[in-house]
Formats: structure tokens, sequence, C-alpha cells
């Protein structure tokens, strides 16, 4: 069965720090992978991983993924309140469960002015 | 469409009822997606339309459960003789494939009295 497991489940910061979130995966015939930011009810696209070791960057977010060690990692600097929000990652697999998404179960961020 | 929308964004209904939940994809997206986010959980896959193909149901919790995509775009989620246990948001998502990102829509609240 597909599995993807986030660390940590919750985290509190103040403004100015940096933050690494994790995302392990275990599932059948990988595609890609995913990061979603969850602040109210709909999770917003920030990245989509393919290749090991290339990392995407969009502002104070990166994100690289370790198709080696089955992991990928979301980094956030100088974090700001408006970063508070549920972090999802997910899994793209191929075969017969093309499409679909397995997700973790969120990293809850919480930062403090 | 500018995003994906679903309706109503909340619904109240008495356990036995059925339900109807509807999303709009953005336009010209082929694949259409409904998973759901019980609370505290992560978001767990229901079905997946692509294209003509028929749908990948694997993820549907019971017979209760049904969808389907008119014309390829509209899909309705239906809910017959609801439980206490299906509360929870569901929420649709479209993507222009299957190895592409998804974009999620804002959710519907459906809580089973």
């Amino acid at each position: 069965e597909d599995k993807v497991v986030q660390s940590p489940l919750s985290l509190v910061v103040h403004e100015g720090d940096t933050v690494t979130l994790n995302c392990s995966y275990e599932v059948t015939n990988f595609r890609s992978l995913l990061w979603y930011k969850q602040e109210k009810k709909a999770p917003t696209f920030l990245f989509m991983l393919t290749s090991s070791g290339i990392e995407k960057k969009s502002g104070r977010l990166s994100s690289i993924l370790d198709k080696k060690e089955l992991f990928s990692i979301l980094n956030i600097t100088a974090t700001q309140t408006g970063d508070s929000a549920i972090y999802l990652c997910a899994a793209n697999a191929g075969g017969t469960s093309y499409g679909k998404l397995t997700f973790g179960q969120g990293t809850i961020l919480t930062v403090h002015p | 469409g500018a995003g994906v929308s679903q309706s109503p964004s909340n619904k109240v209904t008495e356990k036995g009822k059925d339900v109807e939940l509807r999303c709009d994809p953005i336009s010209g997206h082929t694949a259409l997606y409904w998973y759901r986010q019980s609370l505290g959980q992560g978001l767990e896959f229901l079905i997946y339309f692509q294209g003509n193909s028929a749908p990948d149901k694997s993820g549907l919790p019971s017979d209760r459960f049904s969808a389907e995509r008119t014309g390829g775009s509209v899909s309705t989620l239906t809910i017959q003789r609801t439980q206490q246990e299906d509360s929870a948001v569901y929420l649709c998502a479209s993507s222009s494939g299957a190895r592409d990102e998804q974009f999620f829509g804002p959710g519907t609240r459906l809580t089973v009295l």
C-alpha cells in the first residue's frame, strides 16, 4: 500500500525563523512528489518534483527531492505570519494508480509575530 | 473559469438523506479528482476521471458513494443514505493530465446530523 509520512506533525516558530518540513514516501512506480499549502479549505499548489537533486525555488520557499532515500524537504526561510498553514505532501504513482495522489497527514506550521 | 469551483460550500443534512456535491473544473482540464478530508486527517482519494476513460473508483469507501462527469466537464459526487461518518470536507481537483499538478477547489463541508 502506498504511504506518505510527514514530520513534524506540528511546528511553532517565530517570524524570521527558518523551517524544514520533511516528507518520506513508499510508493509503487513513483512519478512525482507534490507540495501544497492549505490555509482554509483549498490546498494551494506549491511545487512538483520529479527529479532528484534539483532544487525548486519560489521566493522564500524551496524544495528538493531525493529518489534514492525516498524523501523530500520543504524549506521556508525568514518565515512570516502569513506562512502559518498546513503543508501537505503528496506522491503521484504510476501504473494503475497514475493520477491518484497519496497524501501525508500534513504539518501544521504556526508562525508567531 | 479561472479556477476549480465547487457547490455548495457548506451542506448540512440529516442521517439517511441523499446529497449531491458539484464540481466545475478548470476549463480544458481533462482529469478530475475527488478527495475527502476528515477532521484531523490527510486527504483521501475517492475517484478519478481522465478524459473518456472509465473512471478509477478504487477510493470510494462504499457503494453509497458514486460520481459522474457529464460532457467531460462538470462532475457530481452523490452520497446516498448519508451516515455521520460521511461528515468531512469534499475536495475536487483538476489537472491537464495525470502527470500534471492538480489544482483544488474550495471544497464542500458536509455535516451529517
